[in-house]
């Protein structure tokens, strides 16, 4: 989906369903990827990183895709449960080297229902 | 407790004052990133620092702003003279020194200028 203005897109699942997050990044460059999950008024918090040289990384429950041929990331959780529900957000380290840092994408809320 | 711990966790305060916020990093990380959120947007950038050396500050970094790492240990943002439009989740992440830019972030403190 597409942001407008202050409204996150928001992705719909049913519990146990797959939920699959998709973000396109802006840096062709770029060499690290992360994706985030962030609960209302709480940090971001870590989920899965991936490196350029990859195209796959699997974590518990939870699978990053990049293709970086179209600058596409994408952040699959399986069976997803009530707690998944939250903003995601990918990051992208759009300047490697010394001073690298992370620029963040607009974030997508995911809502599980019952 | 070895996260990132951020302290005041929120802060109102009226238009003009001044407000500083405290971030303590995982000890042995030696890379500590301030962050601003605001409502429905994903974090950006405002300024890094290694070891002690802040090392880049973001555009958005105006010159009320300033961050100080003195000890290469905790840090400090000020904020003086502040306006509405400093309103904001303001967030600190450290980071190991390395390839990967893993930000690792606090709670974040919020800021309500009226």
């Amino acid at each position: 989906g597409e942001s407008v203005g202050l409204h996150l897109p928001t992705l719909s699942v049913q519990e146990g369903d797959n939920s699959i997050i998709n973000c396109a990044y802006s840096n062709s460059a770029s060499d690290y990827f992360i994706w985030y999950k962030q609960e209302s008024g709480k940090g971001p918090q870590f989920i899965i990183d991936i490196r350029s040289n990859m195209d796959k990384r699997q974590g518990q429950r939870v699978t990053v895709l990049l293709n970086k041929t179209v600058k596409h990331l994408s952040l699959q959780i399986a069976a997803t449960q009530p707690g998944d529900s939250a903003v995601y957000f990918c990051a992208e380290n759009i300047t490697p080297g010394a001073n690298s840092k992370l620029t963040f994408g607009k974030g997508i809320t995911l809502s599980v229902r019952p | 407790d070895t996260g990132v711990s951020q302290n005041p966790r929120h802060k109102i305060t009226k238009r003009g004052q001044n407000v500083t916020f405290r971030c303590d990093p995982i000890s042995e990380h030696n890379r500590l990133y301030w962050y601003r959120q605001t409502l429905g947007q994903g974090p950006e950038f405002l300024t890094y620092f290694q070891n002690e050396a802040q090392l880049e500050k973001s555009r958005l970094l105006s010159d009320r702003f300033s961050a100080e790492r003195p000890k290469g240990s905790f840090s400090t943002l000020e904020i003086q003279r502040t306006e509405q439009g400093d309103s904001a989740m303001y967030l600190c992440a450290s980071s190991p020194s390395g390839g990967k830019v893993e930000l690792f972030f606090g709670e974040g403190s919020r800021l309500t200028v009226l």
